[in-house]
């Protein structure tokens, strides 16, 4: 079955801290996708990545940065964490392919910044 | 970038068909349209997607007119168990993606 396995369900850190949220997959999919929730506001897109190496920005990019070095496993890096990045991080992943390919979530990390 | 519009919340009775619709106004000509379900503490599931017309599924029907800029998510006989979120998300066809989520309907299912 496919799995997409965030490291951490809960996380706390502080105001100026670097943070790593991880994400792996196990389905060999080229694309893959940082989201923040937050109520009211929906899902949206951070950044998101179509290979190797490859990114580009999502909606709301500012303060996060990203790194793909291998294919399965795609991390999202808050350089200087604020209180305003609280949220519940989601990554996904899809495949390539004809037409849009559905996309696989994992349960999500909820991150607190102090 | 299509942006989608969906009610906030909706409440039904168990047993009942229940009719979500999301508006896209400024969908494209490549776009697909795709419905997800979120329970809580979880991440969002694939329910179904469709470009046009109608499609249907073991759980739900996905109906498309023909100016594709709405679409309406079809959930028949809900139970219990179906309370949750429902996201309608529209995409381009494939590529480098760029995916716009609606803010999402909280859907209670009352008994």
């Amino acid at each position: 079955d496919v799995k997409v396995t965030q490291s951490s369900r809960y996380l706390v850190k502080r105001t100026g801290e670097k943070v790593f949220l991880e994400c792996v997959q196990d389905m060999d999919h080229e694309n893959m996708f940082w989201y923040r929730q937050d109520p009211g506001l929906g899902l949206r897109l951070i950044y998101f990545s179509y290979d190797v190496k490859m990114k580009e920005k999502g909606d709301i990019p500012e303060g996060y940065s990203v790194s793909r070095e291998k294919k399965e496993r795609f991390s999202l890096i808050l350089e200087s964490a604020s209180t305003n990045q609280t949220s519940m991080y989601l990554c996904a992943s899809s495949a390539t392919g004809q037409g849009n390919q559905p996309q696989h979530f994992g349960d999500g990390t909820r991150l607190s910044i102090l | 970038l299509a942006k989608t519009t969906q009610p906030i919340s909706m409440d039904s009775y168990e047993g009942q068909e229940v009719n979500i619709t999301c508006s896209h106004n400024n969908i494209a000509t490549n776009d697909y349209i795709t419905w997800y379900q979120q329970f809580p503490s979880q991440g969002p599931r694939f329910i179904i997607q469709g470009y046009k017309t109608k499609v249907t599924n073991e759980v739900a029907s996905l109906f498309i007119p023909a100016d594709r800029k709405s679409s309406t998510l079809s959930l028949p006989r809900v139970s219990l168990s179906d309370t949750a979120v429902y996201y309608c998300l529209v995409a381009l066809l494939s590529g480098n993606e760029k995916l716009t989520f609606g803010t999402g309907t909280r859907l209670t299912i009352i008994p």
